[in-house]
């Protein structure tokens, strides 16, 4: 079965320091990976997704996240972050054997930034 | 740009009461998902289908059915709500051609009583 664990329940930081968020997935074969955000009273917004290729993905709101296959992790960061990068982010993986479209979800980092 | 919409996008409803809630994609996309999010589980999966008439049973399907009667218009129907479905619900379509990147609607909160 697949699983998605994001560790850190909450993250806090100060305004200009870099962020990682973590996560670390299980799955049999190669995995596609997403990090969406969600803003405090919205739905979800993709941010960047890893398929195949360069390991360092980057997306939208200047985050980017790495692939490490040895550890099974995608992390994602952002240098420098800002207040407004208070959200809640969710780290999900999807079956690519099945293409299902189906996406697991770990259960979220919520990030505050504080100015 | 491609849109996601749900309704209601709030609900209060009585124990044993029937609710659906209904979703509709402009996308094109022929994959829709129906998600409960609570907290401490994240988002959890309840239906999701791959076109009119199709429907796939998700990870917490209990209490619930759906049906997809276009490609557009996806709903959720919750027969004899309990408050253990009081929740956050989500749907979201994708193209199964592009990686299986969803897009969400705005959500509906049920409240039941």
């Amino acid at each position: 079965a697949q699983s998605v664990d994001q560790p850190d329940a909450h993250v806090t930081l100060s305004e200009g320091a870099s962020l990682e968020l973590r996560c670390s997935y299980s799955y049999s074969a190669a995995p596609y990976l997403f990090w969406y955000v969600q803003y405090p009273g919205q739905s979800l917004q993709f941010l960047l997704k890893y398929i195949t290729g360069d390991t360092v993905v980057k997306g939208t709101k200047g985050f980017e996240a790495e692939f490490r296959k040895s550890n099974s992790s995608f992390n994602l960061k952002k240098s420098p972050a800002h207040w407004s990068d208070s959200a809640k982010y969710f780290c999900a993986l999807s079956n690519t054997g099945a293409n299902t479209g189906k996406l697991t979800f770990g259960h979220g980092t919520i990030l505050r930034v504080h100015p | 740009e491609a849109a996601v919409t749900q309704s209601p996008r709030n609900k209060v409803t009585v124990t044993g009461g029937n609710v659906t809630l209904s979703c509709r994609q402009t996308n094109s996309h022929n994959y829709m998902y129906w998600y409960r999010q609570d907290t401490g589980h994240g988002l959890r999966l309840i239906h999701y289908s791959y076109g009119a008439g199709n429907l796939q049973i998700g990870d917490v399907p209990d209490g619930y059915k759906a049906t997809r009667t276009t490609q557009e218009d996806f709903f959720l129907l919750l027969e004899l709500a309990s408050p253990s479905q009081t929740s956050l619900y989500f749907c979201a379509s994708s193209d199964p051609n592009n990686y299986a990147e969803q897009f969400f609607g705005p959500g509906t909160r049920l409240t039941v009583l």
